[in-house]
């Protein structure tokens, strides 16, 4: 089993619409958990960060961690053509303090 | 926010030479780096973490011979891959986190260096 695991997509989603990535983790320990947005031929960019059950909204964008079922997810609303990337699921294992990335999910976001 | 920067951005080599990457933390201090490796259409696959001032630990299957890593101070990182081949061409990223802010361990990406192997 993957330690953090994403379907890899493409999702493809029309503008405007609410566009939802999911992650699942196996660390039943991990504290901490990421999304970051990567351009192609781009480093990856952090979104969010969640610590916590429950949501945290920052914009367009909503972070929902459930600690209890090992997920996190990330909720993009007014999906915009620019939002169109690959997402990185990312969570820092409660043994070290490095973080393990998802493979991703790619997003298109369609006009 | 953190800024963290990578040079150079991009850089093509006969195979055998040497190349050496710096990262390196702009406005804040990093205890801890790390460096990253990404292969087209994959995800990010750690290679090692650097700490400052002792050796760095490397993930399994990195060789540490091969991918020198030295973290000399508190804002500079840097990776040589040594002997290089064309089966390293690859995206060389670094992170660092940025541990003065008590409340988060966020990790903030350098820009990338793409490696080029004739």
């Amino acid at each position: 089993q993957k330690e953090v695991e994403q379907n890899s997509g493409p999702l493809s989603v029309p503008e405007g619409a609410i566009a939802s990535l999911n992650c699942t983790y196996s660390d039943r320990g991990s504290q901490s958990f990421f999304w970051y947005r990567q351009y192609s031929g781009k480093s990856p960019e952090l979104i969010m960060s969640i610590y916590s059950n429950g949501d945290k909204e920052d914009g367009r964008f909503t972070a929902q961690l459930n600690k209890a079922s090992q997920y996190v997810s990330l909720l993009i609303r007014d999906s915009q053509p620019s939002d169109s990337a690959t997402y990185l699921c990312a969570v820092r294992l409660s043994s070290a303090s490095k973080i393990i990335f998802g493979s991703g999910t790619r997003l298109s976001i369609r006009p | 926010g953190a800024v963290v920067s990578q040079h150079p951005s991009r850089v093509i080599c006969k195979s055998g030479t040497s190349v050496k990457i710096e990262c390196r933390s702009l406005d804040f201090q990093a205890t801890t780096m790390f460096w990253y490796r990404q292969f087209p259409k994959q995800s990010l696959m750690l290679m090692a973490t650097s700490n400052e001032g002792s050796k760095a630990t490397y993930e399994q299957g990195v060789e540490k011979d091969k991918f020198l890593i030295n973290h000399a101070s508190l804002t500079l990182s840097t990776l040589t891959v040594t002997s290089a081949h064309p089966e390293d061409s690859s995206f060389y990223i670094c992170s660092a986190r940025d541990l003065s802010v008590l409340s988060t361990d966020t990790q903030y990406f350098g820009p990338g260096t793409r490696l080029t192997v004739l």
